[in-house]
């Protein structure tokens, strides 16, 4: 596709319930990104892929939020047993990479909103 | 600690007239600016950017000044247009290292007809 999609759009869990948001980036972008984005705030760095490595994985929350990119492309960020602190917006990005200036201007999806009960 | 921050939670401008968005940052690292545009129900979406080795740099309707010396950045838009009304953010990285932006907690744009 032309733009970064995420899949679901809205998501409602439990209390305790394990959840899996998607990401499909822009065909060929090396980079890819998670962020957390609260209500009110910006967005905020969760993990990043330099292909299929993860080589940041500072801005994890905790032990339940665990982020994967097995083949380099489509993305799955899972949370274990979720809390109401975790309702949030997620927001996937990609850039294109390798060089510095690729790494620049990111591409957003619209991102998948979890509501936790 | 917020390395990011945009002061201004929201601004309302009429039509035709001035915009004026200011962002303040306090990681002298930080050596690569942007700013994004958000709607509703959308991503945000890349505006402008600008290195640290300028001080301003213009797309259309959009300039960005940057102001090292104060950590200050600001977004003008001229003229605004009642389209422009969104959610902007302004973001930051160090160049080098790490990738991840650091983003401010954005300014809700209001342009009135």
């Amino acid at each position: 596709g032309a733009g970064v999609s995420q899949s679901p759009r809205y998501k409602v869990a439990k209390r305790g319930q394990d959840v899996a948001l998607r990401c499909d980036p822009i065909s060929g972008h090396v980079s890819l990104f998670w962020y957390q984005q609260a209500l009110g705030q910006g967005p905020e760095f969760l993990t990043y892929f330099q292909n299929e490595a993860q080589l940041d994985k500072s801005g994890l929350p905790s032990d339940r939020f665990f982020a994967e990119r097995p083949e380099g492309s489509v993305s799955t960020l899972k949370i274990q047993r979720t809390q109401q602190e975790d309702s949030a917006v997620y927001l996937c990005a990609s850039s294109l990479g390798p060089t510095r200036s690729a790494y620049r201007e990111q591409f957003f999806g619209p991102g998948t909103r979890l509501t936790v009960l | 600690d917020q390395q990011v921050k945009q002061n201004s939670p929201s601004l309302s401008v009429q039509e035709g007239r001035i915009s004026i968005l200011n962002c303040d940052y306090t990681n002298s690292m930080f050596d690569y600016f942007l700013w994004y545009k958000k709607y509703p129900a959308e991503g945000p979406t890349f505006l402008i950017s600008i290195s640290s080795i300028k001080d301003k740099n213009e797309d259309g309707r959009f300039t960005v000044f940057l102001n090292k010396s104060a950590k200050h950045l600001s977004l003008h838009i001229v003229p605004s247009q009642p389209g422009d009304s969104a959610v902007y953010f302004c973001a930051a990285k160090k160049d080098t290292g790490r990738r991840a932006l650091t983003f401010g907690s954005g300014t809700r744009l209001q342009v009135q007809p």
